[in-house]
């Protein structure tokens, strides 16, 4: 079996700051996702990519910037970090074969 | 664009009692697949079960949800909760792309 690899497993930054959070699957995906979750609002989608140099922007992407520079990794910039920012980022890569999404165990950020 | 609605935001339940936890969506997609995940305390979430069947039963772990095209549902169901069964529930629709997910549903289960 594969696995997604989220580094780190909690950041913290400061107000303003630019912070780079990252992601490795061994599963051979083509498709790469980032979520944010929030308490009582779900899961709600950053960024995606369907290959490698493919980025697709999701509902929650602006303040995000993403990068798919290999097939394995796909990376998440928080370009300007606000102050009381607190939440989970899951990674997560699709098995298109078994229509199954795979998730990371998350990077917890929070902003001071 | 595609959505998906949990209704309850919290349920709890009993040891014993019935679960239903309610989904509904909107797509313009004609064949969507609908998913439930469930996440544990301290965990990611993980497939619970799946269906792009319409009317058919999917059921998997005591769980069991039926894909309804004509009302956009798929509610998840099981005979008896279990104390273990405490965790956070997400029902999501695919486009075959991209994973939508509602907004959760946190169901406790007490003794």
């Amino acid at each position: 079996g594969g696995i997604i690899t989220q580094t780190p497993k909690f950041l913290i930054g400061q107000e303003g700051q630019k912070l780079t959070l990252k992601c490795q699957q061994n599963f051979n995906h083509d498709t790469m996702y980032w979520y944010r979750q929030d308490s009582g609002k779900g899961l709600r989608l950053i960024y995606y990519s369907i290959t490698e140099n493919d980025l697709q922007k999701g509902d929650l992407s602006e303040g995000y910037d993403a990068s798919r520079e290999k097939k394995s990794s796909f990376s998440l910039t928080v370009t300007s970090a606000q102050k009381n920012e607190m939440a989970v980022f899951l990674c997560a890569s699709f098995d298109r074969g078994n229509t199954e999404v795979f998730f990371g165990k998350g990077t917890r950020l929070t902003v001071v | 664009g595609d959505s998906v609605t949990q209704t309850e935001g919290l349920v709890t339940l009993t040891e014993g009692l019935p679960v239903m936890l309610n989904c509904t969506y909107q797509t313009i997609y004609s064949n969507p697949f609908l998913f439930w995940y469930v996440q544990h305390l301290n965990e990611s979430p993980r497939l619970l079960l799946k269906s792009f069947t319409d009317n058919k039963r999917t059921e998997h772990q005591g769980f069991h949800a039926t894909l309804h095209k004509s009302s956009s549902s798929f509610h998840l169901q099981k005979s008896s909760a279990q104390l273990s069964d405490s965790a956070l529930y997400y029902c999501a629709l695919s486009d075959h792309n991209v994973l939508y997910f509602g907004s959760g549903t946190k169901l406790t289960v007490e003794p």
